[in-house]
């Protein structure tokens, strides 16, 4: 059982490229989530899936875009890159929601974006 | 809206000595919470979690933690820290039940000296 599992685990990029983070899980879980993690700021949610097929916006959704089309994946997707994305991003997967809502975390991908 | 917030950015204490990390929450339903691990370099883990069967929860690693309502609180203690307890700590709170979302404070990093 690898859990949730993320791909690349580092990358640089130069302002303006473009990339796809993969998340994949294992766990069958209904929900999928993605973070970006800065100093000082906590984990912020940027999008949301409560299914396959599915999507929602979280806090900081503008400059990603992501798709479920599988339910044991979910990618983020950064169509230009930007300096101030530059994070750890952190995909997250859960069973249901409220209080079952349990998180379990990939090991993050760290991005710099130059 | 919900919020949580946790009241120090670092801590530092001494092997063996009391571990206590501050998290407090704002809510208008009655809350569920959690307390998330992220050791250096890894992904985040749930240590323990609130959902109204009892004030103080036990986690893992010997953690504790006690929701006091009359004080909007969920702190995370230990007895006697060890080395290995260095890491960040989250507190998170899920808005009810019926919510697809976690919100998660900006984390205490936790130092251990022998």
């Amino acid at each position: 059982n690898a859990g949730v599992t993320q791909t690349p685990k580092f990358r640089v990029l130069k302002t303006g490229q473009s990339m796809t983070l993969l998340c994949a899980q294992d766990m069958n879980h209904e929900y999928m989530y993605w973070y970006r993690q800065d100093p000082g700021m906590g984990l912020r949610l940027i999008h949301y899936s409560v299914g396959e097929g599915t999507t929602a916006k979280g806090e900081v959704p503008d400059g990603y875009n992501v798709s479920r089309l599988k339910k044991q994946n979910f990618l983020l997707g950064l169509e230009s890159a930007a300096p101030s994305q530059t994070s750890v991003y952190f995909c997250a997967s859960s069973y249901r929601r409220g209080v079952y809502n349990e998180q379990f975390f990939g090991p993050g991908t760290r991005l710099t974006v130059l | 809206a919900q919020s949580v917030t946790q009241l120090g950015s670092h801590v530092s204490v001494s092997e063996g000595a009391l571990v206590l990390l501050r998290c407090n929450y704002s809510s208008s339903v009655p809350p569920y919470l959690f307390w998330y691990v992220q050791y250096p370099n890894q992904g985040l883990q749930l240590l323990l979690k609130y959902t109204s069967a009892a004030t103080l929860v036990k986690g893992i690693n010997g953690f504790e933690a006690e929701f006091k309502k009359s004080e909007t609180s969920f702190h995370l203690t230990k007895p006697s820290a060890h080395m290995s307890d260095a890491a960040e700590y989250f507190c998170a709170v899920s808005e009810g039940y019926n919510t697809d979302k976690l919100i998660f404070g900006t984390g205490t990093r936790l130092q251990v000296f022998p």
